[in-house]
């Protein structure tokens, strides 16, 4: 079943702060971010596997609550580059196999 | 070439045609996927190839035939498509037991007429 991310989409000017927000209605082994820029593949920016676990990607960063099966991602001091669509990945076993969700759109502008 | 390649990145055929698309991984990796991008819609898991076995196939429609000849290589075969089926089609590649990090490919714009 394919989580759901929230919001859909979403304007920030350079140096602002946002969250993106992903759900489960089943419990999670990983959850994995990637970002995709317009006409470009999906790259991979990081997987959390411990509940509790943070991580972080240049001044991107993420949480996994296993209990309430989340994952919110947390784009601090927004740049440029950080436009594109933002997709979380889950895996609901140790089976390699990834549920996307919808995608968030985040546009930065100067 | 480095990473995951596809070809052809464009490919428009009509709904009696049999075309193949190809996906190429340059890292060594031992397990390989099809995923399919609709507009306004969720990346959906089509195939997974572990060690070259098919492990997976999301009820996907029988016109669609993954075929992974090695670890390197995979393809998908196209036969009497929908216009439905219009879509950018991604090959992934992950090393199952070490890094479960999936490296996309440029991805196959597909245009079923």
């Amino acid at each position: 079943q394919q989580p759901v991310q929230s919001p859909q989409a979403v304007i920030l000017r350079e140096g602002e702060d946002a969250v993106i927000n992903c759900s489960s209605s089943k419990a999670l082994y990983s959850v994995h971010w990637y970002r995709q820029k317009h006409g470009e593949a999906p790259v991979f920016l990081m997987i959390l596997l411990k509940g509790g676990e943070q991580m972080r990607h240049e001044k991107i960063s993420a949480s996994f609550n296993e209990k309430k099966q989340q994952s919110s991602l947390y784009l601090t001091a927004s740049q440029l580059s950080y436009s594109g669509t933002y997709f979380c990945g889950t895996e609901r076993a140790n089976d390699y196999k990834l549920s996307f969700g919808a995608g968030t759109t985040v546009t930065v502008r100067a | 070439e480095t990473g995951v390649t596809q070809t052809p990145r464009h490919l428009v055929m009509g709904m009696t045609n049999k075309k193949s698309l190809k996906c190429e991984q340059h890292l060594g990796h031992n397990a390989m996927y099809w995923y399919k991008q609709s507009a306004k819609k969720p990346l959906e898991l089509m195939f997974v190839y572990n060690f070259k076995e098919q492990t997976e196939n999301n009820s996907v429609p029988s016109r669609f035939s993954p075929e992974c000849p090695n670890s390197s290589h995979l393809f998908l075969h196209l036969h009497t498509l929908q216009p439905e089926d219009s879509a950018l089609y991604l090959c992934a590649s992950s090393q199952v037991g070490t890094s479960y990090e999936q490296y996309f490919g440029p991805g196959t714009r597909l245009t079923v007429t």
